[in-house]
């Protein structure tokens, strides 16, 4: 692995369902953020965590989970999807949290809540 | 609120030079960052800036004015593969980026 990678990259998904997108990043980095692009819209934050065991709300955390149990990796889940949630979702990394915070990104997934 | 203003398109042409702002209004600062995204892939670091003036990198510079909220990226010597959006990001008190719409630029040749 060579930086940060998502899983799926892409899904389709009935409403009601529960969904888990996977995030893994091998760089060590204390910091990983969850966000979503949507069209006409800048990035938007749903969570993140500034070290393994720590996390918090972003700017539009409602219906979205994460876990941070170690420092690698970072899921985020959708309890009960629905339509609003279709977007595209990226998981970034930063070496540390604070100034400079210097954010990769993984692929990207890309989901459809019908 | 915090807010990030930037132009939704622009065109230009190849060999060209190109200037994209973006103004902001954020609850503090810590840092103007630019990234560079093409269509369907993940956004990628181009800049940074903390302090006011320009920094150049390659074809690319950033300018910023703090005192006035304001930043702008500087392409040079465009090339067809600059086709992208260009996304404008801030650091707010809590370190958290706050991100614009993001500028979608079109190169003709």
């Amino acid at each position: 692995i060579a930086g940060i990678t998502q899983a799926p990259t892409s899904q389709i998904l009935a409403a009601g369902r529960r969904m888990t997108l996977r995030c893994t990043q091998d760089m060590r980095h204390n910091a990983m953020y969850w966000y979503r692009q949507d069209l006409g819209l800048g990035l938007r934050l749903i969570h993140y965590s500034n070290t393994a065991g720590t996390t918090g709300k972003g700017e539009v955390p409602d219906g979205y989970s994460v876990s941070r149990a170690n420092t690698d990796d970072f899921p985020l889940t959708l309890a009960s999807a629905v339509p609003s949630q279709t977007s595209v979702y990226f998981c970034a990394s930063s070496r540390i949290a604070g100034e400079y915070n210097e954010q990769f990104f993984g692929p990207g997934t890309r989901l459809t809540v019908l | 609120g915090q807010n990030i203003d930037q132009p939704t398109e622009m065109t230009a042409t190849e060999g060209a030079i190109v200037q994209i702002n973006c103004t902001y209004q954020t609850s503090g600062f810590n840092g103007l960052f630019w990234y560079q995204q093409h269509a369907g892939e993940a956004p990628t670091f181009l800049s940074y800036n903390v302090l006011d003036g320009l920094e150049e990198k390659g074809r690319f510079s950033s300018f910023l004015s703090r005192s006035k909220g304001y930043s702008y990226l500087l392409l040079k010597e465009l090339q067809m593969k600059d086709s992208a959006s260009y996304l404008c990001a801030v650091g707010d008190s809590n370190y958290q980026l706050i991100w614009g719409a993001g500028t979608k630029l079109i190169i003709k040749p």
